[in-house]
């Protein structure tokens, strides 16, 4: 049972726009949730991160937005930059084990000039 | 300043031949991960140290997985008797404390032939 899904394998925008990148889980302990992005033969950076007791957390163009209720993150880009096309993967941890992180397949942005 | 480092970038085996992975983490970080990413996959955790405590082996495939940190620094994956499902590239990352954001190496991508 994958505990942290994201079902958009891809996604294409164009540059200026805005870009969502959706993230779903199951395990209704995780209570940490970040988002990393990753070019091609590097390893993972880290973006941004939310704890369970926000529902919002901004950082320049990058805002993630948690819905706990739906057991639902998405990362909002804003202006999208064509350096931003890269692989996102949203990941959850709880507090109980809080090293272990789970991580979704990714999701590949695109974004177009 | 020093990221995480992996050696090698790339390692090719021969099947049932053994393996070690080596990964420097960030000096200071008392957290250190390992993961691995099958093509078009996600990061699958592997294994996590955490100072002097015991790590947590749960993501470890089989017991012909095991992993050391010496001296609350250096870490070595080591893989016996390679298959070729063992084929992938292999992460390891650092953080300040566990949960913390991980910083991540560049990977070994190994290959099992």
């Amino acid at each position: 049972d994958q505990q942290v899904k994201q079902n958009s394998p891809s996604l294409s925008v164009q540059e200026g726009r805005i870009s969502i990148l959706n993230c779903d889980y199951t395990n209704s302990m995780f209570d940490y949730f970040l988002w990393y992005k990753k070019y091609p033969a590097e390893g993972p950076t880290f973006l941004i991160s939310i704890s369970s007791i926000k529902d919002k957390n901004e950082d320049g163009r990058f805002t993630v937005f948690l819905n706990k209720s739906a057991k639902h993150l998405s990362l909002h880009i804003v202006p999208s930059q064509p350096g931003d096309s890269a692989v996102y993967f949203c990941a959850a941890s709880a507090i109980t084990n809080a090293g272990k992180s789970t991580f979704g397949d990714g999701t590949t942005l695109t974004v177009k000039p | 300043g020093a990221g995480v480092s992996q050696s090698p970038s790339n390692k090719v085996t021969e099947k049932g031949k053994d393996v070690e992975l080596r990964c420097d983490p960030i000096s200071g970080h008392t957290a250190l991960y390992w993961y691995r990413q099958s093509l078009g996959q996600g990061l699958e955790f592997l294994i996590y140290f955490q100072g002097n405590s015991a790590p947590d082996k749960s993501g470890l495939p089989s017991d012909r997985f095991s992993a050391e940190r010496t001296g609350g620094s250096v870490s070595t994956l080591t893989i016996q008797r390679t298959q070729q499902e063992d084929s992938a590239v292999y992460l390891c990352a650092s953080s300040f404390l566990a949960g913390g954001e991980q910083y991540f190496g560049p990977g070994t991508r190994l290959t099992v032939t």
